[in-house]
């Protein structure tokens, strides 16, 4: 079956700018989360959806970043007002039920804000 | 924040040689999970282990876990060009919100 998918790929955009990142998870996956990685890092975790649900946000850097899920499938990380720090590859990855069974990870955003 | 560390943060070897990459993370865990990233994009699951296990093997892989150590291992036997990418481990913190936290990761090269 498909496995998760990530658009765009590559997103340029200049300071100031608003960005929107989607994520399509694996079908069936409850469980979602939208990590962040920067060069030379370990993925670091964004905010994770059980269902619907922002069950965890707490990785969130600021209140620029907010994350959708409206109908328990594909979801949105949305970004305000960028900035050149927000530059990263944005990866999203689903499971079954949470962090207790393997995640899925999809390719990626990369995002570079100018 | 990262909560593991990986180590080395670098490992170059021949193909056929073994590689182990060490983890070391802060708080008790539920689980350990290793994952294998190419080119710095999406990640691949490789093999979890729960607290309550001490080795688990799949394939050429062989994860060890020390819970008192805090502490895992990963062993690459007779490794290929293929096996080139960076690993890293996550850990599925107890009382930690049903998330991974992961560490710093470790960049193989495997050399013909």
């Amino acid at each position: 079956g498909a496995g998760v998918s990530q658009t765009p790929s590559n997103k340029v955009t200049e300071k100031g700018k608003y960005v929107e990142l989607r994520c399509d998870p694996i079908s069936g996956h409850t469980a979602l989360y939208w990590y962040r990685q920067s060069l030379g890092q370990g993925p670091e975790f964004l905010i994770y959806f059980q269902g619907t649900g922002a069950a965890d946000d707490s990785g969130l850097p600021n209140d620029r970043f907010f994350a959708v899920r409206p109908e328990g499938s594909v979801s949105t990380l949305k970004i305000q007002r960028t900035e050149r720090g927000d530059s990263a590859v944005y990866l999203c990855a689903s499971s079954p039920h949470g962090a207790a069974y393997e995640q899925y990870f999809g390719p990626g955003t990369r995002l570079t804000v100018t | 924040s990262q909560q593991g560390e990986e180590d080395p943060q670098a490992l170059s070897i021949q193909e056929g040689e073994n590689a182990t990459m060490n983890c070391s993370y802060k708080t008790s865990i539920n689980n350990l999970q290793w994952y294998r990233q190419n080119s710095g994009r999406g990640l691949v699951h490789l093999i979890l282990i729960r607290s309550n296990e001490r080795e688990k093997h799949s394939g050429r892989l062989r994860v060890t876990l020390d819970t008192s150590k805090k502490s895992s291992s990963l062993l690459i036997t007779a490794s290929r060009a293929a096996d080139t990418a960076s690993y890293f481990c996550a850990t599925d913190l107890a009382g930690g919100g049903n998330k991974l936290t992961f560490g710093t990761g470790t960049q193989l090269k495997v050399e013909l």
